[in-house]
């Protein structure tokens, strides 16, 4: 079974631009959720998004949206760029929602916000 | 809001040797899981091992092994006969069943591990 795929893989954009990237979740698995990992914050929980429903969203502003398709893949969207936008953005997908399912990530997408 | 501490920054270890990793985490709930995940240079991060709240038994994958403390809020990671290949961060990772786990997975900071050849 082919893993999580995310696109694109590296991203440079400018402040004030916005950028879309999406998520391929492994086949079957119905739930995607969004993770941002810098060296100040470590790894942060954006949003879980499951039957096209998003579930929760952690601590970030209004500039950080989701979608989730009817196939399962998602794409999140960050709008008016910051320079702390930089960051490595991880998508996972499982089975289902809910704390006992195992997710498993993508390989990441790197952006660079100059 | 649970939290989760790796208190190792960086750990070091010979080859074909024995390391544990610790994790902390702190949390008023009984019912969770906990996860070790890996991530090497390619930044793929990659399931070790996952353990129940509500299981005794420690969990192990291989050469992988935790040491679950329920009532110390313990969860380190043991690897044994360490190979180069082992090289990655280590983040040890929480997941609450509250809500239905929609709060995501909580992370700690993460442990750089370095293999000796």
């Amino acid at each position: 079974k082919a893993g999580v795929t995310q696109t694109p893989r590296y991203l440079i954009k400018t402040r004030g631009q916005q950028v879309t990237l999406s998520c391929s979740p492994i086949s079957g698995h119905r739930s995607v959720s969004w993770y941002q990992q810098t060296p100040g914050q470590g790894l942060q929980f954006l949003f879980e998004y499951f039957s096209e429903t998003q579930r929760n969203k952690g601590n970030f502003p209004g500039r950080f949206s989701g979608r989730q398709f009817s196939n399962s893949r998602s794409e999140m969207n960050v709008s008016t760029l910051e320079l702390g936008d930089s960051a490595l953005y991880l998508c996972a997908s499982s089975l289902a929602s809910g704390g006992q399912e195992t997710q498993y990530f993508g390989p990441g997408t790197r952006l660079l916000v100059l | 809001a649970q939290t989760v501490t790796q208190s190792q920054p960086e750990m070091s270890v010979q080859e074909a040797e024995t390391v544990t990793l610790s994790c902390t985490y702190d949390t008023s709930e009984s019912d969770y899981y906990l996860f070790w995940y890996k991530q090497p240079p390619s930044r793929q991060m990659i399931l070790v091992i996952r353990q129940e709240a509500y299981k005794q038994q420690n969990a192990t994958e291989n050469r992988f092994s935790v040491n679950f403390q329920k009532a110390a809020k313990s969860f380190s990671l043991k690897i044994s006969d360490s190979q180069l290949g082992d090289a990655a961060m280590y983040f040890c990772a929480y997941r609450s069943t509250d809500r239905g786990g929609a709060d995501g997975l909580t992370f700690g900071k993460g442990t750089h591990l370095i293999i000796q050849p």
